[in-house]
């Protein structure tokens, strides 16, 4: 059973469309984010839930917008795509929001913005 | 400053070689916790290993080894006789308080270390 799941694993789109990115987790954990990865494979947050209540916005356009319809799933929808949104999206989540546990990543989502 | 700063990007040693890969980190907080990932060529994040601020026991695991020490704030990653199943990407990362915190912790990670090992 895959532990944390996202949807679609690769995404080609152009410019200006708008797309979401799906994730799911069945680890039971509290707490859930996104990460997203740059070409140099530099790893950074883009935003943390916690039983479906925002805690963290990394100061990410709102373009991006996060959704969490219950605990388990948290996804992302992303309008008016640009050529800089190309990227490796990590969906991830963890026990809490303690940062005691250890985050458990989804496979990834290759978005390619033509 | 950065908060994780792992100084090699890249590492190329020749397979079963020793390769310590470096991190040395940044905080305030008496309570944190360190962490090493790897993201091998397949893409996935898989977690390797936790460490607490108040355990600086070395650990052992496999051909994995860390070495915690609080006052260098280092927290640095060998890999003894070194296999081409180890080539990939590893990132150490930084759980803290978040600033203005209600009371959660923000996880940092390193821009990471690729390592090649050449057969």
């Amino acid at each position: 059973d895959t532990a944390v799941s996202q949807t679609p694993k690769y995404l080609v789109t152009q410019m200006g469309n708008d797309k979401s990115i799906k994730c799911e987790q069945n680890l039971g954990h509290d707490t859930m984010y996104w990460y997203k990865q740059d070409s140099k494979k530099f790893l950074k947050i883009m935003f943390s839930y916690n039983n479906k209540e925002l805690i963290i916005n990394e100061t990410v356009p709102n373009r991006f917008s996060p959704k969490s319809p219950d605990k388990a799933h948290l996804n992302l929808h992303i309008n008016s795509l640009e050529l800089g949104d190309s990227a490796v999206y990590f969906c991830a989540s963890s026990q809490d929001l303690a940062g005691v546990e250890e985050q458990y990543f989804g496979p990834g989502t290759r978005l390619t913005v033509t | 400053a950065q908060k994780v700063t792992q100084a090699q990007t890249e590492i190329s040693v020749v397979e079963k070689e020793d390769v310590t890969l470096d991190c040395v980190y940044e905080t305030r907080d008496t309570t944190y916790y360190l962490f090493w990932y790897k993201q091998p060529p397949s893409g996935e994040l898989v977690f390797l290993i936790r460490r607490n601020s108040f355990d600086e026991q070395n650990e052992i695991s496999g051909r994995y080894s860390w070495n915690f020490q609080k006052s260098t704030s280092s927290f640095n990653f060998t890999i003894t006789a070194s296999q081409v199943v180890d080539s990939a990407v590893y990132f150490c990362a930084l759980s803290e308080a978040a600033s203005g915190s209600g009371g959660y912790q923000k996880v940092t990670f390193g821009i990471g270390t690729k390592l090649q090992v050449i057969p």
